[in-house]
């Protein structure tokens, strides 16, 4: 059975640091194209950050520079460390997992199949 | 202001159908069926409900179904049940940035 789950969130001072934890059961975390996505509070859903199977990152524009995504193979865990942390960066975090391509010529689907429960990062002086 | 445009809310009886839009430009919806839809109940994570405008996984409804025209995709849902009650997301690939765009989220009252 898939599962995410996500960890590390937590309140920090804006200019402050945090390292988000998503440990995955069922599948290898390196044979899949993992997301971020966050969520403020009472907000819609913003995707943050992808790393693919070559081990390639890219980031929003929004914390482009900030936060750094990586992924640990053997304790099949991805992760969001995120630096120069502002109060708009308050958010559930989610990471995500793309789904298998639907296409011959993709390298992974164009959709967030399977989800972990999220983890709150509260930026507040 | 999100990339894909979505109601605030839309609201149906029990057994009803209702049909939520999400509507885009050429570079994102209108250029690819790369459109997927989310549930999200209070407090829990999103579920994938669609994909590639039409598709559903493994253990979804057949009471709910995507459709797409033009820059403007869809998501019906036919014999509203007490459940379906949450928000809904839809999202797509788009060559603007070669990543990925949600809508506002649309919130559903049965």
């Amino acid at each position: 059975e898939v599962q995410l789950v996500d960890s590390g969130g937590g309140l920090v001072q804006p200019g402050g640091s945090l390292r988000l934890s998503c440990a995955a059961s069922g599948f290898a975390v390196d044979n899949n194209f993992m997301t971020w996505v966050r969520q403020a509070p009472g907000k819609g859903l913003e995707w943050v950050s992808v790393i693919y199977t070559s081990g390639s990152a890219y980031y929003a524009d929004s914390v482009k520079g900030r936060f750094t995504i990586s992924r640990h193979s053997s304790e099949n865990t991805l992760f969001l460390q995120m630096n120069s942390l502002r109060t708009e960066d308050t958010a559930l975090y989610y990471c995500a997992r793309l789904g298998p391509p639907t296409n011959y010529h993709d390298s992974t689907g164009n959709y967030h199949d399977y989800w972990g429960q999220g983890t709150l990062v509260t930026v507040s002086p | 202001q999100s990339a894909l445009t979505q109601p605030a809310s839309v609201s149906g009886s029990p057994g009803q159908s209702i049909t939520i839009s999400c509507s885009g430009g050429y570079y994102d919806i209108g250029d690819y069926n790369y459109v997927s839809w989310y549930q999200q109940h209070p407090g829990k994570a999103p579920k994938l409900i669609i994909y590639d405008v039409r598709h559903r996984p493994s253990g979804v409804s057949s009471r709910f179904s995507g459709s797409k025209s033009g820059v403007t995709a869809s998501l019906t849902i036919s014999g509203l049940q007490a459940d379906d009650e949450a928000d809904y997301y839809c999202s797509s690939y788009t060559t603007i940035t070669a990543f990925w765009v949600f809508g506002g989220g649309t919130k559903l009252t049965v």
